[in-house]
């Protein structure tokens, strides 16, 4: 139980492109969704969280006007990065987490943008 | 400013032997914690979860909690190659979202044959 599943696994686009990435919770669902970036040999870094329905929270220093987030329904979110850039270029990772329970997050298995 | 706290190692041990990971948090709210396993490569996988004070075992795998020290291990017994990866702990983020987790940056094992 508790998969989750991304879309798609990886992409290449050129720079000014959007980009819009899939995440799913395929057997639970999920009241809240996050999404993540993280850079080769570095560490999860939080970008936003999403509860259905309602606007993301994003954190400090991530633009909300570049990475729209969509929680549309109580099994997907989506992640579009719009005028994407090669500094874009990373490894997204989106975790959805069940609305009952004691709180773990279960990852889906990233996305790999590069921008040229 | 709530931390979770983990020495970035790497961490060698031989083949068969107990690996001990460690890490401490910051928030005193915080109720629930989590140990992942992230491969090179790979997104973060979850292999142990603990709430309550004192050992949990799964299979190889030992969780301990140590509230009043705000403390949490993760004991690997038997150690095989293919545990060589990153281990994450994360805490609850206590007064956030359902599943709003503090992630530590990570110990990085390695297990030698």
């Amino acid at each position: 139980g508790a998969v989750v599943s991304q879309h798609p696994s990886w992409v290449i686009c050129k720079s000014g492109t959007s980009v819009k990435i899939e995440c799913r919770s395929l057997d639970f669902q999920a009241t809240t969704m996050f999404w993540y970036r993280q850079f080769p040999k570095q560490s999860l870094m939080l970008m936003a969280t999403s509860n259905e329905g309602s606007k993301a929270t994003y954190e400090q220093g991530v633009e909300k006007d570049k990475f729209l987030i969509n929680h549309a329904s109580l099994t997907l979110s989506t992640l579009t990065v719009t005028s994407a850039h090669p500094e874009d270029s990373s490894f997204y990772i989106c975790s959805a987490s069940p609305g009952v329970g004691l709180g773990a997050q279960y990852f889906g298995p990233g996305t790999r943008l590069l921008v040229l | 400013q709530k931390e979770v706290e983990q020495n970035s190692g790497p961490l060698s041990v031989p083949e068969g032997a107990i690996a001990s990971l460690n890490c401490t948090y910051s928030d005193r709210g915080s109720q629930s914690f989590f140990w992942y396993r992230q491969y090179s490569g790979k997104s973060p996988e979850l292999i142990m979860s603990i709430y309550s004070n004192g050992d949990k075992e799964d299979g190889r795998f030992t969780a301990q909690l140590n509230k009043a020290s705000q403390y949490v291990s993760l004991l690997i017994r038997d150690s095989q190659p293919s545990d060589s990866a990153t281990y994450l702990c994360a805490a609850e983020n206590y007064g956030g979202s359902q599943g709003n987790l503090i992630f530590g940056k990570g110990t990085k094992l390695s297990v030698k044959p």
